[in-house]
């Protein structure tokens, strides 16, 4: 198996400007989750989806980040407009809890940097 | 709700010191526990689980015992390496019990092994 795929690896971008990043989860898992991790606030969940539906969206800072999940095989996280303190890795994981007794396996992470 | 709580870093030994790393967790019913470990530049892995109490958990050295009674699952290795630099997270899943799919964090502990 490939393990959870991200993409882009590295991204910089200028504040203000549309920022996609893309997450292809293990093929079977039913759960899917987005990370944000940085030196200061440490690594937060934002939002996490089940079975292509948003559990818990209370992480996601605000209105600007927005994650979809249209197929079991493919995730979105965009940040509209995005910010300096936006730059973080940004990590994608998926499980399949019922299996696996919920462990995660993590993508390589998204380093976003925003200028 | 659960919770994880582990000893706070930065953690610095020498390399064959012996090493534990104390983690705590408040959860209902019968949480699986986690340490993962997150190397520099690099995502989280799993280091090593246990899903029910009195279970040992054990990779490349490192051991911890899910205690049930004690609410604890520390982490420990006899001789630590260079290598072993890294920063280690304790987890929690509950998916039959409060937390659902989902895995509670500590917020790491990060340790460097001098020569």
């Amino acid at each position: 198996d490939a393990g959870v795929i991200q993409s882009p690896r590295h991204e910089v971008t200028e504040m203000g400007q549309e920022v996609t990043l893309r997450c292809k989860p293990i093929s079977g898992h039913d759960y899917l989750f987005w990370y944000r991790q940085t030196m200061m606030r440490g690594l937060e969940l934002l939002i996490y989806f089940n079975n292509n539906v948003p559990i818990d969206d209370s992480g996601m800072p605000e209105d600007r980040f927005s994650a979809k999940m249209p197929n079991a095989s493919f995730s979105t996280l965009k940040i509209q407009p995005s910010e300096p303190r936006d730059s973080a890795v940004y990590f994608c994981a998926s499980s399949r809890p019922g299996l696996n007794s919920g462990e995660q396996f993590f993508g390589p992470g998204t380093r976003l940097t925003v200028l | 709700g659960d919770s994880v709580t582990q000893m706070e870093g930065p953690v610095t030994l020498s390399e064959e010191a012996f090493l534990t790393i104390n983690c705590t967790y408040t959860a209902t019913g019968y949480p699986s526990l986690f340490w993962y470990v997150q190397y520099p530049g690099e995502g989280l892995q799993l280091l090593l689980k246990a899903t029910k109490a009195d279970d040992k958990g054990s990779n490349k050295g490192f051991e911890a015992t899910y205690r049930k009674e004690t609410t604890s699952f520390h982490l420990e290795k006899g001789s630590v390496q260079v290598s072993d630099s890294a920063v280690y997270f304790c987890a929690l899943s509950n998916y039959y019990g409060g937390s659902q799919g989902n895995l509670i964090f500590g917020k790491g502990t990060k340790l460097s092994v001098k020569p």
